[in-house]
């Protein structure tokens, strides 16, 4: 399968613990996109990456939110001492920019619970 | 905050109907795409309309877009059971994040 993955799918964690989730885009595509989705609302951006570099952050993305793409590849984000409130499905999408960049493909996403 | 708003909330049918969700947005864009959530799953991507396209198809997919009234629809048509899914819209007001709605919950029923 070459699409994008995410892990790990399911996470519980109590609050005050640090998380960290992990997204592989499909190879070739140089951006990379997080979005959180809470039920019954669409996702909503947190930031993106073109390449190693994080060209956006949402104001969603507090200071305990940490995201990283250190080589262009994959891509980690860290919530740090989590809250109630951070219990969310976290979306991972990736495209490629130039051709077709438009379209963003989307991991099956991690769901955190926090306790 | 979302841009876009899907009509309606929340749609049921039965197989073989034809089902519509309407999108409306605020600002400008390059583009409206239409999305796919099953129950507690990733997104998937169904289809892309350019904001110089009026319509576009695809296998049971229609796409409309009025970029006057900031609205797209998008027609299912003889639906099926597997159809059963939550439909967003999203916007690239930026170029590059996508802006969502709050969805339209579609139950095909068999």
């Amino acid at each position: 399968d070459t699409g994008v993955s995410q892990n790990p799918r399911h996470k519980i964690t109590k609050r005050g613990q640090n998380v960290t989730f992990r997204c592989d885009p499909i190879s070739e595509h140089n951006r990379l996109y997080w979005y959180r989705q809470t039920l019954g609302q669409g996702p909503e951006f947190l930031t993106y990456f073109q390449n190693e570099a994080q060209l956006e952050k949402s104001r969603l993305l507090s200071d305990r939110f940490s995201a990283e793409r250190p080589k262009g590849s994959f891509s980690t984000l860290e919530i740090q001492r989590t809250e109630q409130g951070d219990s969310a499905m976290y979306l991972c999408a990736s495209s490629l920019e130039g051709r077709g960049a438009d379209t963003q493909y989307f991991g099956p996403g991690t769901r955190l619970t926090v306790l | 905050s979302q841009q876009g708003e899907e009509d309606p909330q929340a749609l049921s049918i039965q197989e073989g109907e034809n089902a519509t969700m309407n999108c409306s947005y605020k600002t400008s864009i390059n583009n409206l795409q239409w999305y796919r959530q099953n129950s507690g799953r990733g997104l998937v991507h169904l289809i892309l309309i350019r904001s110089n396209e009026r319509e576009k198809h695809s296998g049971r997919l229609r796409v409309t877009l009025d970029t006057s009234k900031k609205s797209s629809s998008l027609l299912i048509t003889a639906s099926r059971a597997a159809d059963t899914a939550s439909y967003f819209c999203a916007t690239d007001p930026s170029g590059s994040r996508l802006t969502f709605g709050e969805g339209t919950q579609l139950t095909v029923n068999p």
